[in-house]
């Protein structure tokens, strides 16, 4: 079946340096994909999904480039601020076997940024 | 803003007991999804539901049954709780089409403690 592995559990960095989360994925079809952001005690919440005109999805100075051949959707910032500390899932669609679409989700990886 | 809201968002239970976790969203979404989450395993999906009147088992349903009487509410349900199901627990909204294709809207988690 379909899946989305995170190989980092924990990622520290300092300040000012840049920031790329790793993320690849199994899926027999071409499948829609996202990173999700979630900061203490909050909910989840959506970053970037992967267009599909392969245009680079931006937000809040984080990117991502879907390379279907090597399935990959690596998460990317120039410079880590603090508040970018955060626990961020990497997803991908899927249509389930009652045809209603899910979201498979990583393991996770927690961003720690220090000063 | 539409909004996806919980209760309770705390709760402790005794082993055995019956716990249900409630679940409104106004986002008027055909999808409602019940996670939880815990460290190293990321969101895993307990039950899903594709509209009112409907539930669908998702990767880990043993031990839960979900409820689904209203597009707007979701509920989910341990007839016999166990302490292996103390975990924080998330409801979603999602639906599909236009820009938020499979996009999923989370509420603020019920952290669940089984004793």
């Amino acid at each position: 079946g379909d899946s989305v592995t995170q190989t980092e559990g924990l990622v520290t960095l300092t300040e000012g340096l840049p920031v790329m989360l790793n993320c690849t994925y199994q899926s027999t079809y071409s499948p829609f994909l996202f990173w999700y952001v979630q900061h203490l005690n909050e909910a989840p919440k959506l970053l970037l999904k992967s267009f599909t005109d392969n245009k680079r999805p931006e937000h809040q100075g984080f990117h991502a480039t879907l390379h279907k051949s090597s399935s990959s959707f690596h998460l990317q910032k120039s410079s880590a601020q603090l508040s970018d500390s955060a626990l961020y899932y990497c997803a991908l669609s899927d249509r389930g076997s009652s045809g209603s679409w899910q979201l498979i989700f990583g393991s996770g990886t927690q961003l720690t940024v220090m000063p | 803003e539409a909004a996806v809201t919980q209760s309770p968002r705390n709760k402790v239970a005794v082993t055995g007991g019956k716990v249900t976790l409630s679940c409104n969203q106004t986002n008027n979404h055909n999808n409602m999804y019940w996670y939880r989450q815990d460290t190293g395993h990321g969101l895993r999906l307990i039950h899903y539901s594709y509209g009112a009147g409907s539930t669908e088992k998702g990767d880990i349903p043993d031990g839960y049954k979900a409820s689904r009487p209203s597009q707007e509410n979701f509920s989910l349900i341990l007839e016999l709780a166990t302490p292996s199901q103390t975990s924080v627990y998330f409801c979603a909204s999602g639906d599909l089409g236009g820009e938020n294709y499979a996009e999923q809207f989370f509420g603020p988690g019920t952290r669940l403690t089984v004793l």
